[in-house]
């Protein structure tokens, strides 16, 4: 099985600053990486899909880098708002599925 | 809209009743998925399918049936509940395998007793 790590599980981030947190997967026969926001009492919603080393994607205040040699992601919150709480989730791509981590649960404080 | 959608998304049942869990997607997409999510243990796959009449097992599959007669439907089936089937479980879709964005359904909140 996969092994995907994200840290760290739980984050409490002040209104207004930034933050980021990692993915980390093995990065044999890799095919891509997604990451998805999770709200409470709601479906994952997708972020961004990474193939390439390199790539970095960006959504507004969120932006995500890819590093495929040496197996990581990163996600980066600029500036967080209330809306921000929720759970960002990693997947890695590989074979016919797609591995999820078990989150990083995002609590932005007033 | 484009759209996946789960039925029931409650459902209380008790151990051996058979149960069949709906899922339906409006986009044409190929690749079919369920899910389980469970505290601490994140969202596990429990079978995908690739296209029609194409299914295979994902990490946690026992105790567990699919079908994929249509493009659109992937039902998930409980031939025999037990209690540890107790969770929450989503149906996701996305165009091909692993490099397209997939889509979660709303969600099935099952409890065995």
């Amino acid at each position: 099985i996969l092994n995907v790590e994200q840290s760290p599980q739980s984050l409490h981030v002040q209104e207004g600053d930034s933050t980021n947190f990692t993915c980390s997967f093995p990065s044999s026969n890799f095919y891509a990486l997604h990451w998805y926001r999770w709200e409470t009492a709601k479906s994952p919603e997708a972020l961004f899909v990474m193939t390439l080393n390199g790539d970095e994607k960006k959504k507004g205040r969120i932006s995500a880098t890819l590093n495929t040699k040496e197996g990581y992601s990163y996600l980066y919150i600029k500036g967080s708002q209330p809306e921000d709480s929720a759970t960002y989730l990693c997947a890695p791509g590989r074979d016919d599925k797609i591995i999820f981590g078990k989150g990083t649960r995002l609590h932005i404080l007033p | 809209e484009a759209q996946v959608t789960q039925n029931p998304r409650y459902l209380i049942t008790v151990t051996g009743k058979k149960l069949t869990v709906t899922c339906s997607q409006n986009m044409n997409h190929e690749y079919m998925s369920w899910y389980r999510q469970d505290p601490g243990l994140g969202l596990r796959q429990i079978y995908y399918s690739m296209n029609v009449e194409v299914t295979d097992k994902g990490d946690v599959p026992e105790g567990y049936k699919v079908s994929r007669k249509e493009k659109r439907n992937f039902p998930l089936i409980l031939e025999s509940p037990s209690p540890n089937q107790t969770s929450l479980y989503f149906c996701a879709s996305s165009l091909y395998a692993n490099t397209d964005t997939q889509y979660f359904g709303p969600g099935t909140r099952l409890t065995v007793l």
